[in-house]
């Protein structure tokens, strides 16, 4: 268990340009999440998968964000059109989902954007 | 609408002197209080999960204990390695594993 791995740690982008991120939860984790977290706030809630579904997505999410996750492995998130204001660490969590049992979230190291 | 408000922001304490960290929150259908610890840079790494009030866990020198309306994460004699944010967070009343995270509280323990 190498826990959840979040690539690449650090994204430099010009503003207007499109930028993906990875993700790779832990192997058994069947759910995924991602949220965004800037300097002195909590982390922000932003969408999450079970398995390959994804079921919910936040209201502050603007059609610019695109998040996948075939198969129900890795997933990417895609920022389009990058904005000054889409500068925060992404974070990605995991979790294996039970209806039995209560739900832990683990999560990665993150990464940091910065639109110049 | 679910909510959490962490409090102090920020606290500076010399090492061994004990405090508290206090989460508040209103959530229609609790599911689970969950307290994260942060460090610069890096992802909320788990500490504790309470379900019901009146539950109490510990794990070294911490201590989280919660009621109906606010959990409490109380730090005993504390050394400059437990210095990070303190993230608290709720399983709120949608159906999801989603979690609503305070704003977190910055602690500083000196030498």
């Amino acid at each position: 268990d190498t826990g959840v791995s979040q690539n690449p740690r650090h994204k430099i982008t010009k503003r207007g340009q499109n930028v993906t991120f990875r993700c790779d939860p832990i192997s058994e984790h069947n759910r995924l999440y991602w949220y965004r977290q800037t300097l002195g706030q909590g982390p922000e809630f932003l969408t999450y998968f079970q398995n390959e579904a994804q079921l919910e997505k936040s209201r502050l999410l603007s059609d610019r964000f695109s998040a996948e996750r075939p198969k129900g492995s890795f997933s990417t998130l895609e920022i389009q059109r990058t904005e000054q204001g889409d500068s925060a660490m992404y974070l990605c969590a995991s979790s294996l989902f039970r209806v039995t049992t209560n739900e832990k979230l683990f999560f990665g190291s993150g990464t940091q954007l910065s639109v110049l | 609408e679910d909510q959490v408000t962490q409090s102090p922001e920020a606290l500076r304490l010399q090492e061994g002197e004990s405090s508290s960290l206090n989460c508040s929150y209103t959530v229609s259908g609790l599911r689970g209080l969950f307290w994260y610890r942060q460090d610069p840079g890096k992802g909320p790494e788990f500490l504790f999960t309470l379900y019901s009030a009146g539950e109490e866990k510990e794990k070294e020198r911490l201590k989280a204990t919660l009621t109906k309306k606010e959990s409490f994460l109380h730090i005993t004699a504390p050394k400059p390695e437990d210095s990070a944010t303190y993230l608290c967070a709720v399983h709120g009343s949608s159906n999801t594993g989603k979690l609503i995270f305070g704003q977190g509280t910055t602690l500083q323990v000196k030498p």
